[in-house]
């Protein structure tokens, strides 16, 4: 079936320690986006890539940098982890000609816990 | 501003019955709006999406609708069961043409 994949499941990192989240499609969707979620909350969009073309949300901390090597993979990296970053992240992608507001395909998402 | 509301406090019904959750919004003109189911600890899963020329859309027990006078949508899951129990969250395009959630309600189908 085609899907969404992220990986790990569930993230444990130190406070300041780099860390790096993955997602992989077999959807062959041009668009990839990360969001970030917190308990109770909607899911915040951090960044996408439209094939090779990043976008970053204006309020997203520099903290968080993010790679498409390739139309399958996308990977999310926080430089320095703060206490404030435990969060859900979530992986999406979309197929992209329908502008970025079409129907997007979640993956399961990591859960990131900051000690 | 823009803003996209839904109920925060939880929905409970009882099995059988229907369930109708609200997503209302302001300063947006939404050429659709898109339903999404999420379960504890996973990402959410598209349902359906509604666009502003249609006043309904439904799909098995699932109906939608979208009022642009009143700016709101309603969600309805009829001949509920428990495991329909989740959050619901509501999407609208935002500025820069993205999508933007709404908090989303938590439903939870009693026995």
């Amino acid at each position: 079936d085609a899907m969404v994949i992220q990986n790990p499941r569930y993230q444990v990192t130190q406070f300041g320690k780099p860390v790096t989240l993955s997602c992989s499609q077999t959807l062959n969707h041009n668009v990839m986006y990360w969001y970030q979620q917190k308990s109770s909350q909607a899911p915040k969009l951090l960044f996408h890539y439209y094939d090779k073309d990043f976008n970053n949300e204006a309020d997203t901390p520099d903290n968080f940098q993010s790679r498409r090597p390739n139309t399958s993979f996308c990977f999310l990296d926080i430089r320095s982890p703060g206490l404030g970053d435990a969060a859900m992240y979530l992986c999406a992608t979309s197929g992209g000609l329908a502008g970025l507001s079409e129907t997007q395909y979640f993956g399961p998402g990591t859960r990131l816990l900051v000690l | 501003s823009q803003k996209i509301e839904q109920n925060s406090e939880a929905l409970n019904i009882q099995e059988g019955k229907t369930a109708t959750l609200t997503c209302n919004y302001t300063n947006y003109s939404p050429a659709y709006l898109q339903w999404y189911r999420q379960d504890p600890g996973r990402g959410p899963v598209f349902l359906l999406l509604i666009r502003e020329n249609e006043k309904e859309k439904r799909k098995e027990r699932l109906k939608v609708t979208f009022d642009t006078t009143l700016k709101q949508s309603l969600f309805h899951i009829t001949a509920s069961q428990p495991a329909d129990s989740a959050t619901y969250l509501c999407a609208l395009r935002g500025g820069g043409n993205k999508l933007t959630f709404g908090t989303g309600t938590q439903l939870k189908v009693e026995l």
